[in-house]
């Protein structure tokens, strides 16, 4: 049973550019939702997707958008990069109608921005 | 004020040692409680999931959730050198799909 994959899994990018981050989830899961975690801090809710849409949105710009694929897998994009933005970026999915929330986290994207 | 508040430590112990980690929090409404182990530059790893109030156990690893004080600890009897990682507390309301708030980490060293 393939746990939560994300690719790349280090990304270099520099200030102005834009990033896309990937992310296919546990088999059986329906529930994506995106993690910014900055070094030495927990990690802070971008947004969740099901069904395709936007079900909820943390504290971060429109610069940061997704999207979410039939097959389930979702994408992260960055515009306008800032330097602020380098982090480990974490994909985590679960089942909408499973018990409780329990989220399973992928290994994460590092993206360092100079 | 932080939603969630977690000394980040570090926790140095000796191998053995009984070792115990706590988060504070402020919403009462919060209802699912989650320990999350991280190694370095890792993903979390999930150790630990508990709904509402009291204890639940598993292996070396046991749960606690007091809800009337708004407190959540994860005791490690047996402390290893490979249980040397930052652990996360997380938690959410109830309900379909919601997002998980986190504490800051708490590093853990046990040392042989």
């Amino acid at each position: 049973d393939a746990g939560v994959t994300q690719s790349p899994t280090h990304l270099i990018k520099t200030r102005g550019q834009q990033v896309t981050l990937r992310c296919s989830p546990k088999s059986g899961h329906d529930t994506v939702s995106w993690y910014q975690q900055a070094l030495g801090q927990g990690p802070q809710f971008i947004f969740q997707y099901y069904e395709e849409e936007e079900r909820q949105r943390g504290n971060f710009p429109d610069r940061f958008s997704g999207h979410q694929f039939p097959n389930y897998s979702s994408e992260l994009n960055v515009n306008a990069l800032l330097l602020g933005d380098s982090a480990l970026y974490l994909c985590a999915s679960s089942l909408v109608a499973g018990t409780g929330d329990t989220q399973y986290f992928g290994p994460g994207t590092r993206l360092t921005v100079l | 004020q932080k939603e969630v508040e977690q000394d980040p430590g570090p926790l140095s112990v000796p191998e053995g040692a009984i070792v115990s980690l706590n988060c504070t929090y402020s919403n009462s409404a919060f209802q699912y409680f989650m320990w999350y182990r991280q190694y370095s530059r890792k993903g979390p790893e999930l150790l630990m999931y508990t709904y509402s109030s009291g204890n639940k156990e598993d292996g070396r690893f046991t749960a606690q959730v007091d809800k009337s004080s708004k407190y959540i600890s994860l005791f490690i009897r047996d402390s290893q050198p490979s249980d040397s990682a930052t652990y996360l507390c997380a938690m959410t309301l109830s309900g379909g799909y919601n997002k998980l708030i986190f504490g800051a980490g708490t590093r853990l060293a046990v040392h042989p």
